[in-house]
Formats: C-alpha cells, sequence, structure tokens
C-alpha cells in the first residue's frame, strides 16, 4: 500500500460547482496534513493545512481530516477556471518525514 | 517577503557532466528540503536540513549525489556524474522552526529544470 494516494484525474467540475478531492494514508500516527496546489510547470504552493479531526476552512477552501479513516479531502467551493490545476496531498509519517501523492489533475469547465 | 530562491531555472547537460543546483531559503526559516519531481509524480525527498545538519538523506544516492548546506542558510546540491535519468524537477523548500505553530509547512521555490542528454 503506497503511503499517500490520490486519485490522479482528471477530475472535471463545472465552474460554480463544489470540488471535491481526495486522499487517503496509510501510517496511522501521521498528524500534518498538507493540501498543495500546482499549476503546470510551476512549484507546489500551500494552500490548506490541517492536524486536528474535522473541518477547517479558508476561504473558498475547506479541508476535512478524518484519522479513524484515514482520510483527508479538500472542497473547493465555487470553483473557478483558475482553480485547474494538479492538487498534492502530502502527510507526515512515523519518521516525520513529509509523502506526497501523485496529485488529482482538476478541470474546471468554464 | 521573500520566497525561496533557487538557480538556474533551467540547465541542459550531457550525461556524465557535472551540475549543481543552488537555494536560498525564505529568511528565518531553519529547516531546508532538496525535493526532485519528475513528470505526473509528487515530489520526492532527497534531503533535509536541520541548520547545517542533514538530518535525512536516505533517499539521496550518495553515489553521485551531494549536498551541503554552510552556515545554515544557503544550500546546494551536486550531481556528479549526471545520468540520463536525472532529468527532472528539482525543488527546495524550506519550513519554519518547528513548534512555531506551523510545523512542516514547506514553501517552495520554482525550481530548476535539468535535461540530461
Amino acid at each position: 500500500q503506497k503511503e499517500v494516494e490520490q486519485n490522479s484525474g482528471p477530475l472535471s467540475v463545472p465552474e460554480g460547482a463544489i470540488a471535491s478531492l481526495n486522499c487517503t494514508y496509510s501510517d496511522r500516527v501521521s498528524q500534518s496534513f498538507f493540501w498543495y496546489r500546482q499549476y503546470s510547470g510551476k512549484s507546489p504552493e500551500l494552500i490548506m493545512s490541517i492536524y486536528s479531526n474535522g473541518d477547517k476552512e479558508d476561504g473558498r477552501f475547506t479541508a476535512q481530516l478524518n484519522k479513524a479513516s484515514q482520510y483527508v479531502s479538500l472542497l473547493i467551493r465555487d470553483s473557478q477556471p483558475s482553480d485547474s490545476a494538479t492538487y498534492l496531498c502530502a502527510v507526515n509519517n512515523r519518521d516525520d518525514k513529509i509523502i506526497f501523492g501523485k496529485g488529482t489533475r482538476l478541470h474546471i469547465l468554464p | 517577503e521573500a520566497g525561496v530562491v533557487q538557480s538556474p531555472r533551467y540547465k541542459i547537460i550531457e550525461k556524465k557532466q557535472p551540475v549543481a543546483f543552488w537555494c536560498n531559503p525564505i529568511s528565518g526559516h531553519n529547516t531546508l528540503y532538496w525535493y526532485l519531481q519528475n513528470l505526473g509524480q509528487g515530489p520526492e525527498l532527497l534531503i533535509r536540513y536541520e541548520n547545517e545538519e542533514a538530518v535525512d538523506d536516505s533517499q539521496l544516492p550518495k553515489d553521485r549525489f551531494s549536498a551541503e548546506r554552510l552556515k545554515g542558510v544557503d544550500s546546494t546540491l551536486k550531481i556528479q556524474p549526471a545520468e540520463l535519468g536525472d532529468s527532472a524537477v528539482y525543488l527546495c523548500a524550506s519550513s519554519p522552526l518547528a513548534g512555531a505553530g506551523s510545523y512542516n509547512e514547506q514553501f517552495f521555490g520554482p525550481g530548476t529544470r535539468l535535461t540530461v542528454l
């Protein structure tokens, strides 16, 4: 089992709708969870971090963490064409190393 | 606040040649990371520094890769000799002091795209 798994996509979402991105992780002792956005040809940009179970909201973005299910998600409300990018989930493992998933490509359809 | 600076942005070399990448982290960030990213993959850690100390270099191919972080600020990653399979984007990232409420939040530089011919 891979340490951090994401559906590679592409995930196509109409403009204005909610985009839901999912990530599962294998190490039960993980404590830190991150979502990065990466535009084509650019470097990853941190958009959300979450450390406790539940929801964390920042503008149009909501991160959701469920440690019992080893699941973290990112919701993007009112999706805009500028949200089209690859979204990387990152999780720290028991060695406190940050492991990145392969990313999910998101396409917002105008 | 200035971000992470990397140079060069692009590098094309022939196989067996040496190459070096330079990184200047965000001021005050004591942790520095070097990652390798292949197309369609997430970043993979090569080495992590806490100040001057390399605390995790388990994924660094030490037969051809080396890194240093003198004075706990700038860092250099070197490949000698380069192989065709080293073509990738090399990313540098930095993060604030652990325990400052933003543990492990990493901020990436623009990366260096290496092409080995």
